[in-house]
């Protein structure tokens, strides 16, 4: 699978839009994104994933670049809930069905 | 609608006992995946199944470990006998066929003393 590059930490003020980045240039044509959240002694949440297109749930947007190297998850209005670490995830559609959770970023709402 | 469910939530128990962690996947997912999380190896696959049949068990650490899946609703995880080095939180997850994501459950704690 192709690895994958995010900041640290983040911080943002709730109520705004938060953007998280997500570096994975050596991706494949075959290989999605995921993205995923773990707040404190929960198990991780599965948030949204796509292959190429933009895609939009309840939860979130995710931004996928034209060349796939890139991406970004949009918590669009973000509450002191979404204090998590977020991880992006790339992962081929058959045959391997490891998922391979990175450092993540930390995300920090501030009141 | 139900997600994954895991028995006990905590476990602590003396170091040689048998340890059994238990799982009932989401209906209608036909994968389950066994997950160990330590603060020093971040998340680890340990083993999956598809339609009940273990496909990828590379991941578990030893024969200590062993898994079954006796039918599509339940999964257990077995460490006999059981190490201070087993601490961890273990999950469970369950996806669907095809790029379905997978859905984890909360965890197990397990504490080895």
């Amino acid at each position: 699978d192709a690895k994958t590059t995010q900041p640290p930490s983040m911080d943002c003020a709730e109520g705004r839009a938060a953007n998280l980045p997500c570096n994975h240039s050596t991706i494949s044509g075959n290989e999605y994104v995921y993205w995923y959240r773990q707040i404190h002694s929960q198990g991780p949440q599965y948030i949204i994933h796509g292959l190429k297109n933009n895609e939009t749930n309840e939860m979130a947007s995710l931004i996928i670049t034209e060349d796939r190297k890139s991406s970004t998850l949009i918590l669009p209005h973000a509450t002191l809930r979404d204090t998590a670490v977020y991880y992006c995830i790339v992962r081929g559609n058959f045959g391997n069905e490891k998922l391979t959770f990175g450092t993540g970023t930390r995300l920090t709402i501030i009141p | 609608d139900a997600g994954v469910i895991q028995s006990p939530r905590h476990e602590v128990t003396e170091m040689g006992q048998e340890v059994t962690l238990r799982c009932k996947p989401i209906s209608g997912h036909d994968y389950l995946f066994w997950y160990r999380q330590t603060m020093m190896r971040g998340l680890e696959l340990l083993i999956y199944f598809n339609n009940n049949v273990p496909i990828d068990d590379s991941g578990m650490p030893e024969d200590r470990f062993s898994a079954k899946m006796p039918n599509a609703s339940f999964s257990t995880l077995k460490i006999q006998p059981s190490e201070p080095r087993d601490s961890a939180v273990y999950f469970c997850a369950s996806r669907a066929g095809g790029n379905q994501p997978q859905h984890f459950g909360d965890g197990t704690r397990l504490s080895i003393l």
